[in-house]
């Protein structure tokens, strides 16, 4: 079993909707969540970061944590099609170290 | 803002060759990373620096070597080319442990 997974997708949406993103991890000892967008030939950029269990709303970014479940969701609301990327989740224990999601494309289609 | 400078961007390697692969920060940070990405396989780990002087492994480290001489630079060796080591190549640095990480461009290698 990985220790993080994510559904790789694509996830293709029209533009203005909703896009839920799923994470699950195994580690109990991940203690930070971070959400990283990848466009298609560059490296990956932070998009946001959460600690414990709750919701943290950026703009029209919202991250959740479940650690009880250890489920991670990233929703954007009001989608555009710059949007358009993979997104990793990477759940981070407490020395720092971070373990990657396999990532999911995302497609948003004007 | 220059930021991770990764070079070169693209080669290919014939199985048995050695390159290295360089990358460069201007932002002063104490840690830096060398991952690897494979298609529907995330990052992967394949070594890191805490400081000048001082690596550790990752993850995926056989076949890699590493050497941190100054803060800025952290240079990844691949000493035997083999075609399980074509994969995209992220360095990346961070200014400590929890700390944003910060990713370079990436290096596109082919081993054939």
């Amino acid at each position: 079993q990985k220790e993080v997974e994510q559904d790789p997708g694509p996830l293709s949406v029209p533009e203005g909707a909703i896009v839920s993103l799923n994470c699950t991890y195994s580690n109990s000892a991940f203690q930070y969540f971070m959400w990283y967008r990848q466009y298609s030939r560059k490296g990956p950029e932070l998009l946001m970061y959460t600690y414990s269990s709750g919701n943290k709303e950026d703009g029209r970014f919202t991250a959740q944590v479940d650690k009880s479940s250890k489920y991670i969701s990233l929703f954007i609301r009001d989608s555009q099609p710059s949007d358009s990327a993979t997104y990793l989740c990477a759940p981070t224990d407490s020395w720092g170290k971070l373990q990657f999601g396999a990532g999911t494309q995302v497609v948003v289609t004007p | 803002n220059a930021g991770v400078t990764q070079t070169p961007k693209f080669r290919i390697l014939k199985i048995g060759q050695s390159m290295t692969l360089q990358c460069t920060q201007d932002m002063n940070h104490n840690y830096m990373y060398w991952y690897r990405q494979d298609p529907g396989m995330g990052l992967k780990l394949i070594y890191y620096s805490v400081g000048a002087g001082i690596t550790d492994k990752g993850e995926v480290p056989n076949g890699y070597n590493v050497s941190r001489s100054t803060t800025e630079d952290f240079p990844l060796r691949l000493e035997l080319a083999a075609p399980s080591q074509t994969s995209v190549y992220f360095c990346a640095s961070s200014p400590g442990q929890g700390n944003t990480i910060y990713f370079g461009e990436g290096s596109w290698l082919t081993v054939v």
